[in-house]
């Protein structure tokens, strides 16, 4: 069975530091893994994903994650951290080739302050 | 339609009575799924639909719920006899053919069992 583990219910940042969201994942084969984010009272947008080569993969408003498969994570970043992104983060796996079946973790709520 | 379309938006039902929530995916995709969402947490996969396979239920709280999907499009969460811990957003997505797409969200239904 598939899993996603963010360890952290809740990040604090002040704004400008660089921000980091953890993410750990259990899966048979090559996975699939996504960052998803949920602003207050809005649906779950995607961020970024990883499917295969450069490790390090960049998506929206400046966020980026990097794949590392003997650790089995894919933490979400971003250099420097702006009020306008806090709200609630997911990290998701699809088992790669065997399948599409989403999973997410529990989320991370990010909260910047000024 | 541009996006995932869930009807209604809200919906508040007596304790004991059944209920229906629609999702109308993104025209030709072929994977949709079903996720719970209580009070901001985590989502807690329910169902997934792939083409014509037979769908994942590995996730379905009990039998009281149940979920179609007609023609390979529009699906329908039905949940029998509601309890008040059914009370939760619930949240549709779909996702193109092919492996590694991601999900799109719709803005969810907020059910309030009372």
């Amino acid at each position: 069975a598939q899993s996603v583990a963010q360890p952290e219910d809740q990040v604090n940042v002040a704004e400008g530091n660089p921000l980091t969201v953890k993410c750990t994942y259990s899966v048979s084969g090559n996975p699939y893994l996504f960052w998803y984010v949920q602003y207050p009272n809005r649906g779950l947008q995607f961020l970024l994903k990883y499917i295969t080569g450069d490790n390090l993969v960049k998506g929206s408003y400046g966020f980026e994650a990097e794949f590392n498969k003997s650790q089995t994570s894919f933490h979400l970043k971003k250099p420097s951290a702006l009020v306008s992104d806090s709200a609630l983060y997911f990290c998701a796996v699809t088992p790669g080739a065997a399948g599409n079946k989403l999973t997410f973790g529990g989320g991370t709520r990010v909260l910047v302050k000024p | 339609g541009a996006g995932v379309s869930q009807s209604p938006s809200n919906k508040v039902t007596e304790k004991g009575k059944d209920v229906e929530l629609r999702c109308d995916p993104i025209s030709g995709h072929t994977a949709l799924y079903w996720y719970r969402q209580s009070l901001g947490q985590g989502l807690e996969f329910l169902i997934y639909f792939q083409g014509n396979s037979a769908p994942d239920k590995s996730g379905l709280p009990s039998d009281r719920f149940s979920a179609e999907r007609t023609g390979g499009s529009v699906s329908t969460l039905t949940i029998q006899r509601t309890q008040q811990e059914d009370s939760a957003v619930y949240l549709c997505a779909s996702s193109p053919a092919g492996w590694g797409t991601e999900a799109f969200f719709g803005q969810g239904t907020r059910l309030t069992v009372v």
